[in-house]
């Protein structure tokens, strides 16, 4: 079965540092992207960032770069995000997810898209 | 970046409606749209990719339509486990972006 295990909830103060992780199981770790989506409380869903595993390339979405580094280990099928300094707006759940690559022979170009998700870390930044 | 757009924001619906949900890009994303399903509580589930292809194991009453940038998700029946969130996503940038989500309640 494939699945991507998030681990457990945080409790940090301002000013913390932090790093949450998300490993893959039941397929090639280093064949599929890893997204990284943010979720505040009551609100939708936020494309944050993503890495391909097997060379550790990522992009940012505007909003977070340089507010948090996504990185990943590729021999231990795991994914990280982390923030170096919390603030109390990133309380929130976060999600990692993977994506699935499309080929479209029209464009000759791939396509990805997030076909599983973990369950969700939640990040609570409190003084 | 492409913004997404869904209409309406909440919609009260009775077992056995039929419900549409639409989602509007900015610009032209052909049809790399995907829609998930989101339940209190829970991780987003992958219903339909590339617009109108429903992912393995995800009922028939759940179908998308739509290119360009006009899209529609549609539940032919719904039933008392379709009460969630419904978000679409266009992925034809690596810039991926969410409609800010349509809420199906009971009626």
């Amino acid at each position: 079965e494939v699945q991507l295990v998030q681990s457990g909830a945080e409790v940090k103060k301002p000013g913390e540092s932090l790093r949450i992780s998300c490993k893959g199981s039941g397929y090639s770790f280093t064949s599929y992207w890893i997204s990284w989506v943010r979720q505040m409380p009551g609100k939708g869903l936020e494309w944050m960032g993503r890495i391909d595993p097997s060379d550790s390339y990522t992009n940012y979405s505007p909003s977070f770069q340089g507010h948090v580094t996504i990185s990943a280990d590729k021999s231990i099928s795991t994914a990280y995000l982390q923030w170096s300094s919390l603030k109390a707006s990133d309380t929130a759940m976060y999600y990692c997810a993977r994506h699935r690559r499309h080929y479209d022979i029209l464009t000759w170009g791939y396509y990805y898209y997030m076909d599983v998700w973990g369950k969700g870390t939640t990040v609570t930044v409190s003084s | 970046d492409i913004q997404m757009t869904q209409s309406p924001s909440t919609l009260s619906a009775s077992v056995g409606d039929r419900v549409t949900i639409t989602c509007r890009a900015s610009q032209s994303i052909s049809s790399w749209l995907a829609w998930y399903q989101q339940k209190p509580g829970k991780a987003p589930k992958l219903l339909i990719y590339k617009a109108s292809s429903l992912e393995s194991g995800v009922p028939s009453r759940f179908s998308g339509s739509g290119s360009g940038t006009e899209f529609t998700l549609t539940i032919s029946s719904l039933q008392p486990d379709d009460f969630a969130t419904y978000y679409c996503q266009q992925y034809n940038s690596s810039d991926w972006t969410f409609g800010q989500g349509t809420k199906v309640e009971i009626k």
